[in-house]
């Protein structure tokens, strides 16, 4: 079965510094991969999507995300923290083929603090 | 335009109670989903319709959870004599095409189901 894991359940960085949030998949052929965010109370927001065209992919907010295949990751970074990129970061895979209905399978979620 | 819009937004319910959550997902849209999201985890597949059929319906973890969409617009998702472990944000999601993995998902801002 295809999974989804964010290494760090919480990162904390500084206003300014540079944002990394992990994400691996399982999967012996690569999948579709998000990246959602969610603040309180809202519901999840996409902020990039890879579909097998660039492996760099750029998103909302000055966020991007590389795909890398040797690595089964898809970690999204930004170059510049803001006060608002403070949220609940979630990776997501949907399974690549002609029978999948485009469910989404979600990691367990990464909180990012940005501190002043 | 409008997005998915949920209700209600917060639910109480007593142990033993039925519910009934709705989900209005963007017009036009042939894919909706459910999910449910535990606290501090990751939203977790429930069910998928495609226009009013019910293709997927693997995630729903007893019978005593039901959903339809019998217009292929406005879906309820039910959950019947409600237990304390069914305490969650229930996620509705829509999008604009059948089938496949790539395309995005909008989502609604969740029913917030607590039971006692």
């Amino acid at each position: 079965a295809q999974s989804v894991t964010q290494l760090g359940s919480h990162v904390s960085v500084s206003e300014g510094a540079l944002v990394l949030l992990r994400c691996n998949y399982s999967s012996s052929v690569p999948p579709y991969l998000f990246w959602y965010v969610q603040y309180p109370n809202q519901g999840l927001q996409l902020l990039l999507k890879y579909t097998s065209a660039a492996t760099l992919v750029k998103g909302i907010n000055g966020f991007e995300a590389e795909f890398k295949k040797s690595e089964t990751s898809f970690h999204l970074t930004k170059p510049s923290a803001h006060m608002s990129d403070a949220a609940e970061y979630f990776c997501a895979v949907s399974p690549y083929g002609s029978s999948n209905t485009g469910k989404l399978i979600f990691g367990q979620g990464t909180t990012l603090q940005v501190k002043p | 335009g409008a997005g998915v819009s949920q209700s209600p937004r917060y639910k109480v319910a007593k142990r033993g109670q039925d519910v009934a959550l709705r989900c209005d997902p963007i017009s036009g849209h042939v894919s909706l989903f459910w999910y449910q999201q535990a606290l501090g985890q990751g939203p977790e597949f429930l069910t998928y319709f495609q226009n009013e059929a019910q293709l997927d319906k693997s995630g729903l973890p007893s019978d005593r959870f039901f959903a339809e969409r019998p217009e292929g617009s406005v879906s309820t998702l039910k959950i019947q004599r409600t237990q304390q472990e069914d305490s969650a944000v229930y996620l509705c999601a829509s999008s604009p095409t059948g089938s496949g993995g790539s395309y995005t998902q909008y989502f609604g801002p969740g029913t917030r189901l607590t039971v006692l």
